[in-house]
């Protein structure tokens, strides 16, 4: 069975740091763009970034560029989205997507469970 | 690129007819996805490439459209149908969603 699985809820302050984490299991890793989408409790769908791990290759949203970093290390197959300096508007679940359904298409056909950050002094 | 979706929302009886129209500002050929996320959940794949069925999702949904305008419909809906539907283009980065449609029943 093919399934993301997140890092847990997170609970920072403003100015710390950060590093989430998406475990991709029941495929191959190398074959597929991975990547993340914000959702604000009761707001919409953000798409923040994708990384290709067969080559690296790392795309951002405008949005997003210059705010985090989004990596992978294909050995364990585990992708990364990581915050040097948190803002409250950080706040927000965060879900780990994989495109597919098949290798020309970039629909995310499988999503994690959904990791929630709260930043809050 | 911008999308766009109307209505932001709906209200319908069971067995009605529903249709969301999703609006590219610039064309996107086929390369638009459709997503359901039902209250508290997390969102999933519908439809892909405009018009294909992801597998696993009943018939009563479909997907149409090319180039700038698109649909979802659903034929018949179903009370386990409410739930905010999203829009995407994957034509080109970056991959943006639609603002999204809340499904409602009366």
């Amino acid at each position: 069975e093919v399934q993301l699985v997140q890092s847990g809820t997170e609970v920072k302050k403003p100015g710390e740091s950060l590093k989430i984490s998406c475990k991709a299991l029941g495929y191959t890793f190398t074959d597929s763009w991975i990547g993340w989408v914000r959702q604000v409790p009761g707001k919409g769908l953000e798409w923040m970034g994708v990384f290709f791990p067969g080559d690296s290759d790392t795309r951002y949203s405008p949005s997003f560029q210059g705010q985090v970093i989004i990596s992978a290390n294909k050995s364990i197959t585990t992708a990364y989205l990581q915050w040097g300096s948190l803002k409250a508007s950080d706040s927000a679940i965060y879900y780990c997507v994989k495109s597919g359904p098949d290798g020309w298409t970039n629909a995310f056909d499988v999503w994690g469970q959904g990791t929630t950050v709260t930043v809050s002094s | 690129i911008q999308m766009t979706q109307s209505p932001s929302s709906l209200s319908a009886s069971v067995g009605d007819r529903v249709t969301i129209t999703c609006r590219a500002s610039q064309g996107i050929g086929n390369d638009l996805a459709w997503y359901q996320q039902k209250p508290g959940k997390v969102p999933h794949l519908l439809i892909y490439g405009a018009s294909a069925l992801q597998s696993g999702v009943p018939s009563r949904f479909s997907g149409s459209g090319s180039g700038t305008d698109f649909t979802l419909t659903i034929r018949s809906l179903q009370p386990e149908d409410v739930a905010t539907y999203y829009c995407q283009k994957y034509n080109r980065v970056p991959w943006t969603f639609g603002p999204g449609t809340k499904v409602e029943i009366k």
